[in-house]
């Protein structure tokens, strides 16, 4: 069965520094997201990414947020300059364009800012 | 905004028990997804409901929406040690993303 792959699967990064988080989608899928969890939270919207650019994003998604999908098949999330409530699992999910349709997500990245 | 919300948020059932969650929603969609979360993992998509159908099945799961009453649920009956688990409902509607509910922690003790 095809998956959306994440990686790493645990990133550890100080206070400030640049974090860039990768995903393979599932290669027919046009349409990208990434959503995070914070530990014991709700899995939150963060962005959604279809025709080479974004196509929504949440309040969460600020400046300090980019994504980019820059060949074929990789879909990145950074994050410039982490902060320590940042941390969280990262998901990437990817889906068709036939609605209605299951998303699939990746396995995550926790990343951890300390 | 639409948004998900199951209850309970923790459910504690026997193996072979059912185990029924439900999950409430605020504005129109036009499909109602189950996600499943083991611990410190994915999502794993379960199945889809759409505004127009009132009942889906897939194995030892059942699925129900009220969209008068803006509500679903989730039954897994015949439950398992392996069921253990977060689930999730998550509300969609045309191209918007997905939007999350709380979830529900089911423990299934053996």
């Amino acid at each position: 069965e095809p998956e959306v792959t994440q990686t790493p699967s645990h990133q550890v990064t100080q206070m400030g520094q640049e974090v860039i988080l990768r995903c393979v989608p599932i290669s027919n899928h046009l349409y990208f997201y990434w959503y995070r969890q914070i530990l014991g939270q709700k899995v939150e919207f963060l962005v959604s990414f279809y025709n080479n650019e974004i196509s929504e994003k949440s309040e969460i998604f600020d400046d300090q947020f980019s994504v980019e999908r820059p060949d074929g098949s990789n879909f990145t999330l950074k994050i410039r300059s982490t902060k320590l409530e940042d941390s969280a699992m990262y998901f990437c999910a990817s889906r068709t364009t036939v609605l209605p349709v299951g998303y699939t997500f990746g396995s995550g990245t926790r990343l951890t800012v300390v | 905004s639409q948004q998900g919300e199951e209850d309970p948020q923790a459910l504690s059932i026997q193996e072979g028990e059912n185990a029924t969650m439900n999950c409430s929603y605020k504005t129109s969609i036009n499909n109602l997804q189950w996600y499943r979360q083991n611990s410190g993992r994915g999502l794993v998509h379960l199945i889809l409901i759409r505004s127009n159908e009132r009942e889906k099945h897939s194995g030892r799961l059942r699925v129900t929406l009220d969209t008068s009453k803006k509500s679903s649920s989730l039954l897994i009956t015949a439950s398992r040690a392996a069921d253990t688990a977060s689930y999730f409902c998550a509300t969609g509607s045309g191209n918007t993303p997905l939007v999350f509910g709380k979830g529900t922690r089911l423990s299934v003790i053996a």
